[in-house]
């Protein structure tokens, strides 16, 4: 059982570089979202989207893009990278919006230079 | 706005001692608690959770109350083992059908053999 599968788990960007950090489930979820783990803060929502073609704001979205065009697959695009953006990233999925039960992928460690 | 806080840690614990590691949280509404475990190198699972008040959730030896009197739902186990050294999220689903879950900052708890 995959579940919800990240890549790439490290990465390190330079200032101004553009990324994509890729998120799939193989579990049918309806919901997907990214959150970003930083000490201290606990979780913090970034995106997320109820269903394909569907995506809306979190808390902490700007610098961040995402797109949702299947069901499966749901990317977090960094279009100029930034060093407050240093965080550990996880994406999550759910069978509705109103579950609570997230499934949460491996993390991806993205560090800012 | 809802927010959660964690007694901080780190935690750290003889074998077999009793666990409790608080949690109260502040919310409109009526919201669903929950228990997350990350454990080392890994996404965050769900432990436990609660959907109204006087609810106790329980799952591999933990349990924690939905209190509404005193807005708390603390994590409790009798009887703590090396293996659950972990982060412990405490969270709440936020309002506004967003899917959102507000978590705690984290609470690292070590066990000692």
């Amino acid at each position: 059982n995959a579940g919800v599968t990240q890549t790439p788990k490290f990465q390190v960007l330079k200032t101004g570089q553009s990324m994509t950090l890729q998120c799939a489930q193989d579990m049918n979820h309806e919901y997907m979202s990214w959150y970003r783990q930083d000490p201290g803060m606990g979780l913090r929502l970034i995106h997320y989207s109820v269903g394909a073609g569907i995506t809306d704001q979190g808390e902490v979205p700007n610098g961040y893009n995402v797109s949702r065009s299947t069901t499966e697959d749901f990317p977090l695009r960094l279009l100029s990278a930034a060093p407050s953006q240093t965080s550990v990233y996880f994406c999550a999925s759910s069978r509705g919006v109103d579950t609570g039960e997230l499934f949460f992928g491996e993390g991806s460690r993205l560090t800012v230079l | 706005g809802d927010s959660v806080t964690q007694m901080e840690g780190p935690v750290t614990l003889s074998e077999e001692a009793f666990l409790t590691i608080n949690c109260t949280y502040t919310a409109t509404g009526y919201p669903s608690l929950f228990w997350y475990v990350q454990y080392p190198g890994e996404g965050l699972q769900l432990l436990l959770k609660a959907t109204k008040a006087d609810d106790k959730g329980s799952n591999k030896g933990f349990e924690a109350t939905y209190r509404k009197e005193t807005t708390s739902f603390h994590l409790e186990k009798g009887s703590v083992q090396v293996s659950d050294s972990a982060v412990y999220f405490c969270a709440l689903s936020g309002s506004g059908n967003t899917g959102k879950l507000i978590f705690g900052q984290g609470t690292t708890l070590q066990v000692k053999p």
